[in-house]
């Protein structure tokens, strides 16, 4: 069964503060997606990584994959209040039929 | 608004009660997901349309859970007999059809949501 892990699952940062958010998943897939999730609101999609090596970015926030890791991970550049939020990894199985998931990362920009 | 929408978007039952929740996907979207969320965690994985054919339902689709897609456009999901355990976000999603053949990316594409509260 597909693992999607998170981590931090909690991020408290300062505005114009870097992070990073790594994403680890637990069998091989050639894409992965991240979301944005508000307070009580549905996804936000963000970034659709397609390939080994796929890098993307929007702003202040920058993914990237490595799928011989398994690995995802999201950049924080200069962090500002409008970025708090919780933010999802998810990664497609059977087919696309599926996506999995992480447990989410929760961040919050103090300013 | 050409996104996917869902009703309604708040439902306070007693338990018991029976509820039904519709989605409507993006109109060119032949695939229609079901996810619940609860407080804190990630969209879990209920059920899954191929146009009208349910391909795929998961184990935490108790008997008491039903969604059907007739003639592959709205979707619905039915809670039967509902229990305090059913409160949470139920979310739909779609995503296009041609995920191999046209490079797409099959990314969904997701509703606002319909969050439950059973009392």
């Amino acid at each position: 069964e597909l693992k999607v892990e998170q981590n931090p699952l909690f991020l408290s940062m300062q505005e114009g503060k870097n992070y990073t958010i790594y994403c680890n998943y637990s069998t091989t897939s050639d894409r992965l997606y991240w979301y944005r999730q508000d307070p009580g609101k549905s996804l936000e999609s963000l970034f659709v990584l397609l390939s080994n090596g796929a890098v993307k970015q929007e702003g202040r926030l920058m993914a990237s994959l490595d799928t011989k890791a398994r690995l995802s991970t999201l950049h924080i550049t200069a962090a500002v209040h409008d970025l708090s939020a919780t933010y999802f990894c998810a990664v497609p199985s059977g087919g696309y039929q599926k996506v999995t998931f992480g447990t989410g990362t929760k961040l919050q920009v103090i300013p | 608004d050409t996104g996917v929408s869902q009703d309604p978007r708040h439902k306070i039952t007693k338990r018991g009660q029976n509820v039904t929740f519709r989605c409507d996907p993006i109109s060119e979207h032949n695939r229609l997901y079901w996810y619940r969320q609860t407080l804190g965690q990630g969209p879990e994985f209920l059920t899954y349309f191929q146009n009208e054919a349910q391909l795929e339902k998961s184990r935490l689709l108790s008997d008491r859970f039903s969604a059907e897609r007739p003639k592959g456009s709205f979707s619905t999901l039915e809670i039967q007999r509902t229990e305090q355990g059913d409160s949470a976000m139920y979310l739909c999603a779609s995503s296009p059809r041609w995920v191999w053949s046209r490079g797409g990316t099959g990314e969904a594409f997701f509703g606002q949501g319909t969050r439950l509260t059973v009392v």
